[in-house]
């Protein structure tokens, strides 16, 4: 059975600064999305990572994935306040489409 | 891109009574869309999957009698909480897949 596992779970950092957030996953599989979530609404989707070494860049986040060591990262660039949210790594299990979630990465950017 | 329309964002219902939740995909035929459950501060819980013309699939532990849903048309999914219960208070959000997951708007229920 598939588990995603994201750390940090809860994440604070200074505007201007880099941080990366972690998604390890237990099985193997292809692809793999990157959601924001505002408080108190839906998911925004971020990026789809295809395939092993995948990189995607869209402003100042950028994504990743190393399916040898089943795993995806979210590196944050110089960070400014509106990327604070709720980071989610969902990925589908197996031949099924069904998202497997994590419990999310929590980012707050402090001016 | 592809729009998941879900209605209604918020809605406060009695103890006892139903609620429906309806999910429209817009620009696309969804033969299949999934439903969630998201407590405060959690994460996403799937609940069941909704097949276009056949009965949904609903995830263990997820009472298929208190949930139910219909996926009546290529474009329309509906999630009905019956009788509903203040723990059935909850944001419940709906998603298609086409090319990637597209997500609808979210529901608040509040059951006072």
């Amino acid at each position: 059975e598939l588990k995603v596992e994201q750390n940090p779970l809860f994440l604070s950092m200074q505007e201007g600064k880099n941080y990366t957030i972690y998604c390890n996953y237990s099985t193997t599989s292809d692809r793999l999305y990157w959601y924001r979530q505002d408080p108190g609404k839906s998911l925004e989707s971020l990026f789809v990572l295809l395939s092993n070494g995948a990189v995607k860049q869209e402003g100042r986040l950028m994504a990743s994935l190393d399916t040898k060591a089943r795993l995806s990262t979210l590196h944050i660039t110089a960070a400014v306040h509106d990327l604070s949210a709720t980071y989610f790594c969902p990925r589908t299990q197996g031949g099924s489409e069904k998202l497997v979630f994590g419990k999310g990465t929590k980012l707050t950017v402090n001016p | 891109g592809a729009v998941v329309s879900q209605h209604p964002s918020r809605v406060i219902c009695k103890s006892g009574t139903s609620v429906k939740i309806e999910c429209r995909s817009l620009d696309f035929q969804a033969t299949t869309m999934f439903w969630y459950r998201q407590f405060p501060k959690q994460s996403l819980m799937l609940m069941a999957t909704s097949n276009e013309g056949s009965k949904a699939t609903y995830e263990q532990g997820v009472e298929k009698d208190k949930f139910l849903i219909n996926h009546a048309s290529l474009t329309l999914s509906t999630l009905t909480v019956t009788s509903a219960h203040p723990e059935d208070s909850s944001f419940y959000i709906c998603s298609a897949s086409h090319y990637g997951y597209t997500f609808g708007s979210g529901t608040r229920l509040t059951v006072v």
